[in-house]
């Protein structure tokens, strides 16, 4: 089964500063990747995803991923973060053997950022 | 375009007693997946539909059942409940195989 692991369960980061969420995943033959943010009393929301093609994949607010197959990772990164990005954010892996259509999620990074 | 939808927002039930948490998917989504986030225990995959049937489910007891509806919305029902129910329940819709959309998920606690 597929597993998926955040290194670090929280970040502390000031304001202008790059950010790097860690990521590696279970190695699988077919897998999709992707990233989400759940901001306090909210659900979730999709930042980026990776099916196929590049392996740097851009999202929204700023956000961009590496794929790197060889090192089964899928690192989240933002060269420059703002207040408004403190958040948690789950990195997910779809597993698409026998059909079993299901996202297995890490257990969350929580960004804060520091003024 | 009007996102995944999700009702209530908030549910307070006593042990023992059965919740029903309801989702609307986006338009043209035939699946519809529901999620735990429980407290220390991260977000778990409960169950999958799509065109009405359900497709796959994860490590949960038969109390937790559901159902999809013809128009797509579905029904999360969680029968006999225990204090440990106490979660978030997000809810999300996808086209066939394709990116998952969260809803902003009903808050269930048990007392």
């Amino acid at each position: 089964a597929q597993s998926v692991t955040q290194l670090d369960s929280q970040v502390p980061v000031f304001e202008e500063a790059p950010v790097e969420l860690r990521c590696n995943y279970s190695s699988s033959v077919s897998v999709y990747l992707f990233w989400y943010v759940q901001y306090p009393n909210q659900g979730l929301q999709l930042l980026l995803k990776y099916l196929s093609g590049s392996t740097l994949v851009k999202g929204i607010n700023g956000f961009e991923a590496e794929f790197n197959k060889s090192q089964t990772s899928f690192h989240l990164r933002k060269p420059s973060v703002h207040i408004s990005d403190t958040a948690e954010y789950f990195c997910a892996v779809s597993d698409l053997v026998q059909g079993a259509q299901k996202l297995v999620f890490g257990q969350g990074t929580r960004l804060t950022i520091n003024p | 375009e009007a996102g995944v939808t999700q009702s209530p927002t908030h549910l307070i039930k006593t042990r023992g007693q059965q919740a029903t948490l309801r989702c609307s998917p986006i338009s043209g989504h035939t699946s519809v997946y529901w999620y735990q986030q429980a407290l220390g225990l991260g977000l778990q995959f409960l169950l999958w539909y799509d065109e009405g049937e359900e497709r796959n489910r994860g490590n949960f007891p038969p109390r937790f059942s559901g159902r999809q509806f013809p128009n797509y919305s579905s029904e999360l029902n969680v029968n006999a409940l225990e204090l440990e129910d106490s979660a978030l329940y997000l809810c999300a819709s996808s086209p066939y195989l394709e990116t998952q959309y969260f809803g902003p998920g009903t808050r269930l606690l048990v007392l």
